[in-house]
């Protein structure tokens, strides 16, 4: 089974440039979740879709950052205008609806962003 | 709100060695608590669950006790290898289906 697939897996930017992040989730699920990593730091989660609906963006920055999930499968993260304070790994999950109520996430490998 | 505070690292143990990180957390409603780990040059993933009060999880080696009365969900190993060398992140999954991550705890195994 293919795992969680992110690109770019690096981008090194200016701030006041805009980057934009992709991921394909395991096919079959579901939900879909973007996190923030800051270096040394626990993830944060961004914005969590379930199917191409929001879950939660309660802690999406919105006058910089946007996502959307078209189709209910790949999902997008930009960040127009970036900060400095942006540079992070920016990690994308899924996880697969279950009848038990635990699910599980799988996690991509991350996008590592620096922004200069 | 919900919130994780773990232990701060970095630990630094000898092989062969007991392993404790704590982890507490607060929740709203019964959360399902997690620890993840991250080897170096790896993505996260997840070591071991528990779903509900007095759950024992457990993986590799590893166990976690999900104790309701002290809020706490401690990792233990009783003899750590050099390969358990990672960082290690307590989560909590609250009744949103969100999840909310500890900030981690880096963990280096001597021979």
């Amino acid at each position: 089974e293919a795992g969680v697939a992110q690109s770019p897996r690096y981008k090194i930017i200016e701030k006041r440039q805009s980057v934009a992040f992709w991921c394909n989730p395991i096919s079959g699920h579901a939900t879909l979740y973007w996190y923030q990593q800051i270096l040394g730091q626990g993830p944060k989660l961004l914005i969590q879709f379930q199917n191409n609906g929001v879950v939660d963006d309660s802690q999406l920055p919105k006058d910089r950052f946007s996502a959307e999930r078209l189709k209910g499968v790949d999902s997008t993260l930009k960040i127009q205008p970036a900060k400095l304070e942006d540079s992070a790994v920016y990690l994308c999950a899924s996880s697969l609806e279950g009848l038990a109520g635990f699910y599980e996430q799988y996690f991509g490998p991350g996008t590592r962003l620096t922004v200069t | 709100g919900n919130s994780v505070t773990q232990m701060e690292g970095p630990v630094t143990l000898s092989e062969e060695a007991f392993l404790t990180i704590n982890c507490t957390y607060t929740a709203t409603g019964y959360p399902s608590l997690f620890w993840y780990v991250q080897y170096p040059g790896e993505g996260l993933q997840l070591l071991l669950k528990a779903t509900k009060a007095d759950d024992k999880g457990s993986n590799k080696g590893f166990e976690a006790t999900y104790r309701k009365e002290t809020t706490s969900f401690h990792l233990e190993k009783g003899s750590v290898q050099v390969s358990d060398s990672a960082v290690y992140f307590c989560a909590l999954r609250g009744t949103g289906n969100q999840f909310y991550f500890g900030t981690g705890t880096s963990l280096t195994v001597i021979p």
